[in-house]
């Protein structure tokens, strides 16, 4: 089983559409991750969130730490906003490396206009 | 100011040769992050710098890879005799301290 785990693996969606990602882990995390992958590979970081919610334009990003589990929410969809969103947590279980990132697999979207 | 960039953008080398990629992070960024990403799999850690501490290499999947971060700023991955199965886009990241890594646009690597 992975230690990262992202649903569903690929979402299509209209414009104008509430997108909603899922992430669920297995490990201690210190911090998570969500990143976006373009289609011409460069990724960006979106949030880095340990606790709570964090919002930044149409996108949410909110953690459950009890339960192990993150979304990623997009607002009002747009076909700009295709791509791949991968999840990714910082381990406290790999010695106290502050370096070592688990990635999930990656969500891909689609938003149709 | 400019971001995190990475040279060659492409290298095609036959099986068995060396390479080097280069990664020029942000300027002040303490920390340097190398990741591969491998044909239709997720990204996957390799090694990571912070600052004079001796870097965590535990990502590092044989000993034909290596890295090496020059005075707390440009870092160059070298492997060695490369395999086939070596072929990946190389992306290097960079940050403050635990703070939001910022991605370089990678580098793609063909071992033929």
């Amino acid at each position: 089983k992975n230690e990262v785990e992202q649903s569903p693996q690929n979402l299509t969606a209209q414009e104008g559409e509430f997108i909603t990602i899922n992430c669920s882990y297995s490990v201690g995390i210190s911090a998570l991750h969500w990143l976006q992958q373009h289609p011409g590979g460069g990724i960006v970081s979106l949030f880095m969130l340990s606790s709570g919610k964090k919002k930044h334009g149409r996108l949410i990003a909110t953690i459950n730490i009890q339960e192990k589990h993150s979304s990623l929410h997009i607002t009002a969809s747009h076909p700009r906003d295709s791509a791949v969103y991968i999840c990714a947590v910082r381990s406290m279980d790999y010695g106290g490396s502050q370096g070592n990132l688990i990635f999930g697999k990656g969500t891909k979207l689609s938003v149709k206009p | 100011g400019a971001g995190v960039s990475q040279s060659p953008s492409n290298k095609v080398t036959e099986k068995g040769k060396d390479v080097e990629l280069r990664c020029d992070p942000i300027s002040g960024h303490t920390a340097l992050y190398w990741y591969r990403q491998s044909l239709g799999q997720g990204l996957e850690f390799l090694i990571y710098f912070q600052g004079n501490s001796a870097p965590d290499k535990s990502g590092l999947p044989s000993d034909r890879f290596s890295a090496e971060r020059t005075g707390g700023s440009v870092s160059t991955l070298t492997i060695q005799r490369t395999q086939q199965e070596d072929s990946a886009v190389y992306l290097c990241a960079s940050s403050p301290l635990q703070q939001t890594q910022y991605f370089g646009p990678g580098t793609r690597l063909l071992v033929l």
